[in-house]
């Protein structure tokens, strides 16, 4: 079956940084994307990665290894208004995206 | 640019009655989706629409049916609605003709039933 894994809940400062890891099984990959969730609100559009290494966007950078099906997300200079769940997303082999269930990102001041 | 738009933004339902969720993108994305979105479990796709006048079954398609008779409109029906379809809704679109497929989404239709 298809799987992806991350962490539920993650606890952060202020001013710091933080990965948010993902591992993926699934059949076929076409590409790994992060949104980002605030309470309430729809997902909003991050980052993709579809090949190997680090793409940097600003304060934000997603870090992709197929060969491990692995990707983690970077978040620098943590501001409060980042707290959201983080949700880790893969394009399978029918160009469907399969979903993590997200992960809760709590930043303390 | 209105983006995605989707109406009613909540809704309490009377088990067994009919409700229909509504649609709307102006972005001229070929594609478009129905999520469920519930605590611990991450969203779940429903039916998706891969062009006008096509559909699909997706992970969760019991209880829901969906129409695409054009590129902006994908409306997502409860026939028969059920205490366990309480849920937020998402719709989403994509351009799939390139290689990323990004999806963009809606604001969300809050539903319980009740």
């Amino acid at each position: 079956g298809q799987n992806i894994d991350q962490p539920t809940e993650m606890t952060a400062t202020e001013g710091a940084i933080v990965q948010i890891n993902c591992t993926y099984q699934t059949s076929g990959f076409n590409g790994l994307f992060w949104y980002q969730q605030h309470a309430g609100e729809a997902p909003t559009f991050l980052s993709y990665n579809v090949l190997d290494g680090l793409e940097e966007k600003g304060r934000f950078s997603s870090f992709l290894s197929r060969s491990k099906g692995y990707s983690y997300l970077l978040l620098k200079e943590l501001q409060m208004k980042d707290s959201a769940s983080y949700l880790c997303a893969v394009l399978d082999s029918n160009y469907q995206l399969i979903w993590g269930a997200g992960t809760k990102l709590i930043i303390k001041p | 640019i209105a983006g995605i738009t989707q109406a009613p933004t909540s809704q309490i339902l009377a088990a067994g009655r009919r409700m229909t969720l509504r649609c709307t993108q102006d972005m001229r994305h070929n594609a478009m989706y129905w999520y469920r979105q519930d605590l611990g479990l991450g969203l779940r796709l429903i039916h998706y629409s891969n062009t006008a006048g096509t559909t699909g079954k997706g992970e969760v398609p019991d209880g829901y049916s969906v129409s695409r008779a054009n590129t902006d409109d994908f409306p997502l029906t409860l026939a028969s609605a059920v205490p366990s379809q309480t849920s937020v809704y998402f719709c989403a679109s994509s351009d799939s003709i390139g290689p990323v497929h990004t999806q963009y989404f809606g604001p969300g239709t809050r539903l319980t039933v009740l």
